[in-house]
């Protein structure tokens, strides 16, 4: 079973209130990645990280969307000011260096009304 | 860019059926995973499946590189076999990419 840990599993916020999201990757992986699962189920690749160090990213992370991976502390996923097409599942994965092999937390369910 | 075609994209199955499920890349893979998403929406890895042939009780997955396609065989279908299944393919470029998954429903 995964060991990697998500908080929170849901949260409600408002349009335009920030959202925050944490991930404790299993031990051992430098390997972070974060994606979104919107409405109708479709995946999208936000970024990933090797250590503190973002591997990739899409567009959209670089606007309202933050993420870090500090070292001795969880990675973040932080919206600054949430929308409504924000609402979606937030999937927090990792991986040992080198392998293509994924390991998911539960996922944050983010509500923006 | 990167893509990955699942089909079909629903089915239905009696109970103790047999079902097949398709995963095709347009690129060249690295790497590819099944994994089946319960109602919840939390993942659990099926198999991590590269290349050949793996299998783990009534489940069977075969990955053939050069025809940039992975399959997910299922035999002897239970109920408890209902939910989605996704795979995801890593190519040398980009990080793993999802399909649109398959929604398996196995009925009494």
């Amino acid at each position: 079973n995964s060991k990697v840990i998500q908080t929170p599993r849901y949260l409600v916020k408002g349009q335009g209130q920030k959202a925050k999201m944490r991930c404790i990757p299993e031990k051992g992986h430098p390997v972070v990645f974060w994606y979104q699962q919107n409405k109708n189920n479709e995946f999208k690749f936000l970024i990933n990280f090797q250590n503190q160090e973002v591997l990739q990213q899409i567009d959209m992370t670089e606007k309202r969307f933050s993420a870090e991976c500090p070292s001795n502390s969880p990675c973040s996923l932080e919206i600054q000011s949430s929308e409504a097409g924000d609402s979606a599942l937030y999937l927090c994965a990792s991986s040992r260096q080198g392998s293509g092999q994924l390991y998911f937390g539960e996922g944050s369910k983010l509500t923006v009304l | 860019g990167q893509q990955v075609q699942q089909s079909p994209t629903s089915l239905v199955l009696q109970e103790g059926e047999n079902a097949e499920l398709q995963c095709n890349f347009s690129t060249s893979l690295n790497s590819m995973q099944w994994f089946y998403q319960r109602p919840g929406g939390s993942l659990v890895s099926v198999f991590y499946n590269p290349s050949g042939t793996k299998q783990s009780g009534r489940l069977t997955s075969t990955t053939v590189i050069k025809e940039r396609r992975s399959s997910l065989h299922i035999s002897s279908s239970q109920i408890t076999d209902s939910g989605t299944y996704l795979c995801a393919m890593e190519d040398n470029n980009n990080a793993p990419r999802f399909g649109a998954g398959t929604k398996l429903s196995v009925k009494p």
